[in-house]
């Protein structure tokens, strides 16, 4: 079954500090990962996307890396800010349908 | 401003009460899609547009309507609404479809439905 589960479901860290999100997908055929941003009362706006053939792509603060072997992405946060509180969200793309198979997100939040 | 625009963005309807959410987008794209989004749940897949006047049901599309008569408009229809589509809903476009292409969602529209 086509899974995509993302840990921890909810962190809360101080400003400046940098944090790590993982996601773990049992998506097949593997097309790409991507991983979302999701403000409160917003869309999701897309980071990163990463294919098969890359294992780290960088947004600013944000650098994804993805470990196809093990089917595994991380999305680590450097220098975190107040405005980085949202929700993160891991989507993976298989080939067969184009399909896409959400992560429930993890709950970011920043304080001062 | 390149954007998708949903309408309403909250809603708070009466079991059997027909609605409809609209979405528009500006960027000519020709994939659209409706998902929803309930807590502790990924996003999931309602119905999608390929093109105009073709359409498809997603992973979850019992109790929902969609039509494409315009590239840039995907209306969602609940016919007879009930309790257990009380959720946040999201429209979303992209050039093509094809899990590469980008999809640009709308604000989201929150409904309930008593």
């Amino acid at each position: 079954k086509n899974q995509v589960e993302q840990s921890p479901q909810s962190l809360i860290i101080l400003e400046g500090k940098n944090c790590t999100l993982q996601c773990n997908y049992t998506v097949s055929p593997f097309s790409n990962l991507r991983w979302y941003k999701q403000d409160t009362g917003r869309g999701p706006v897309s980071l990163t996307i990463m294919t098969f053939s890359e294992n780290t792509k960088s947004n600013g603060r944000y650098t994804a890396t993805l470990d196809a072997d093990t089917k595994q992405s991380s999305l680590h946060i450097t220098a975190s800010q107040l405005s980085d509180s949202a929700s993160y969200i891991c989507v993976v793309g298989t080939e067969y349908g184009n399909k896409l198979v959400f992560g429930a997100g993890t709950i970011l939040r920043v304080k001062s | 401003e390149a954007q998708v625009t949903q309408n309403p963005r909250y809603l708070i309807t009466v079991t059997g009460k027909k609605l409809t959410v609209t979405c528009s987008q500006n960027m000519n794209h020709e994939y659209m899609s409706w998902y929803r989004q309930d807590p502790g749940l990924g996003l999931r897949q309602i119905y999608y547009s390929m093109n105009v006047e073709v359409t498809d049901k997603g992973d979850v599309p019992e109790g929902y309507k969609v039509s494409r008569k315009e590239k840039r408009n995907f209306p969602l229809i609940l016919e007879s609404p009930s309790p257990n589509q009380t959720s946040l809903y999201f429209c979303a476009s992209s050039l093509r479809r094809g899990s590469l292409n980008e999809q640009f969602f709308g604000p989201g529209t929150r409904l309930t439905v008593l």
